[in-house]
Parts: structure tokens; C-alpha cells; sequence
């Protein structure tokens, strides 16, 4: 079945670059998210891509495409403590109508 | 593992009517739980943070008297979608946290499909 697989931790230093990554099944999957939960909050939307791009930038936020390969990374530019989050990486499928969600990654920031 | 249910899983109601659903965590108590609305062929996108005993809080662009929410218990959350109309039409998705140790892991609810026609 479908599946989505991220690293669970990451620790960076204040100023320095975040990339998490994140790996999918589903080679029809229309659109790949980024979602960023904070403590005690619900999930946030922070990006996505469409399947046909290969890179989307967002201010601080750079999300990388590799299709062949079913690759994606989200990259934080100058992290700052407050990017301190669990970032989930999610798909769709199914014609858009269905989730699948990784098991997130924990980002520290270390002052 | 840990359960979130929601009640009923679909409906289809008149344009003007309300309708509530129900959102439930079965072996665990959550003070607070997420709504969250997906359109179609869209992502979730979260709604409110419902909060056990208080106010729920709203994102943004979202009408509070539109959608009520009520934390009844440590285990259900309602929302309620008043005078509905068909661009309300949706699937909404409740999830709930349960804390282990010192994080939180998050349960989604099945979601519950609303046609308004």
C-alpha cells in the first residue's frame, strides 16, 4: 500500500540550514505537502507541490522534487528556534481524495 | 492503538439546516482536539482547536458562529456547521493527541463526508 517515510529526528543550529527528507510510494500522487505541527497545536499547511514541479520556493521554505527517485525534502533556510516543530511530509492519492501522512520528523534548534 | 471516532462517517442535509458531528477519542482522554476541513482534491486544512471546558480557538477566515464547537467531555468534541449551504460541503476530520511521555501523538478521526445540497 501506500507509504511515507521520514527520518523521526533532526537537530540544527540557529542559522544554519534545515533539510528534512521524506520518501512516498505512490508514483500517481498529484500533490505533496508539508505540514508543521508546533507543541499542543493542530496541523498547519506550510507548503506543497504539485507533482509536475521539481522545486518551489517560499521565502525560508525551498521544496525539492525528485519523482524518479519519489523524493522530497523541505529545506529551511537561517532556522530559527521558533521552526522548532514536528514537520509531517504528506501525499495524496486515489484521485486527490486520500492522505497518507509520514510519521513526521522532530526538528531541534539549538541555540 | 489509540481510536478517534467520528459520528456519522456521511450526510446529506438541506441547504439551510444544521448538522453536528461528533468527534470521540474511545480509550483515551484528549483536552483538546483539531478540526480540520478538506475540499476536494485539496489538503486539510485546520479549522479550530477545540478546547475541553473553554472557547475553542478559530483560525483565521474561519466563522466561529458558522461552525460551533463544543468540548463536552475528555473524550467528545462536536461540530456543529449551522444554516449550511453547499460551498460548506466537505469532508471534516477531527483529530485527537495523547500524550506519551513527553510528546504528543497525534489520532485523525475517519472524517465525515457533509453534502449539502
Amino acid at each position: 500500500g501506500e507509504d511515507v517515510e521520514q527520518s523521526l529526528f533532526l537537530s540544527v543550529r540557529e542559522g544554519d540550514s534545515s533539510v528534512i527528507n521524506c520518501t512516498y510510494t505512490d508514483s500517481s500522487s498529484t500533490y505533496l505537502y508539508w505540514y508543521k505541527q508546533e507543541p499542543g497545536a493542530g496541523l498547519q499547511l506550510l507548503t506543497y507541490i504539485f507533482s509536475n514541479m521539481d522545486m518551489k520556493q517560499d521565502q525560508r521554505l525551498t521544496v525539492l522534487l525528485n519523482k524518479k527517485d519519489k523524493h522530497l525534502s523541505l529545506r529551511i533556510a537561517d532556522t530559527q528556534t521558533g521552526d522548532s516543530a514536528i514537520y509531517f511530509c504528506a501525499e495524496t492519492f486515489g484521485g486527490g481524495q486520500n492522505f497518507v501522512f509520514g510519521p513526521g520528523t522532530r526538528l531541534s534548534v539549538l541555540p | 492503538g489509540a481510536v478517534v471516532s467520528q459520528h456519522p462517517s456521511w450526510v446529506i442535509c438541506k441547504s439551510g439546516t444544521s448538522v453536528k458531528i461528533e468527534c470521540r477519542s474511545l480509550d483515551f482522554q484528549a483536552t483538546t482536539m483539531f478540526w480540520y476541513r478538506q475540499f476536494p482534491k485539496q489538503s486539510l486544512m485546520l479549522m479550530a482547536t477545540s478546547n475541553e471546558g473553554s472557547k475553542a480557538t478559530y483560525e483565521q477566515g474561519v466563522e466561529k458562529d458558522k461552525f460551533l464547537i463544543n468540548h463536552a467531555s475528555l473524550t467528545l468534541s462536536t461540530l456543529t456547521v449551522t444554516s449550511a449551504h453547499p460551498e460548506d460541503s466537505s469532508f471534516y476530520i477531527c483529530s485527537a493527541p495523547r500524550t506519551s511521555g513527553l510528546s504528543d501523538e497525534q489520532f485523525f478521526g475517519p472524517g465525515t463526508r457533509l453534502t449539502v445540497l
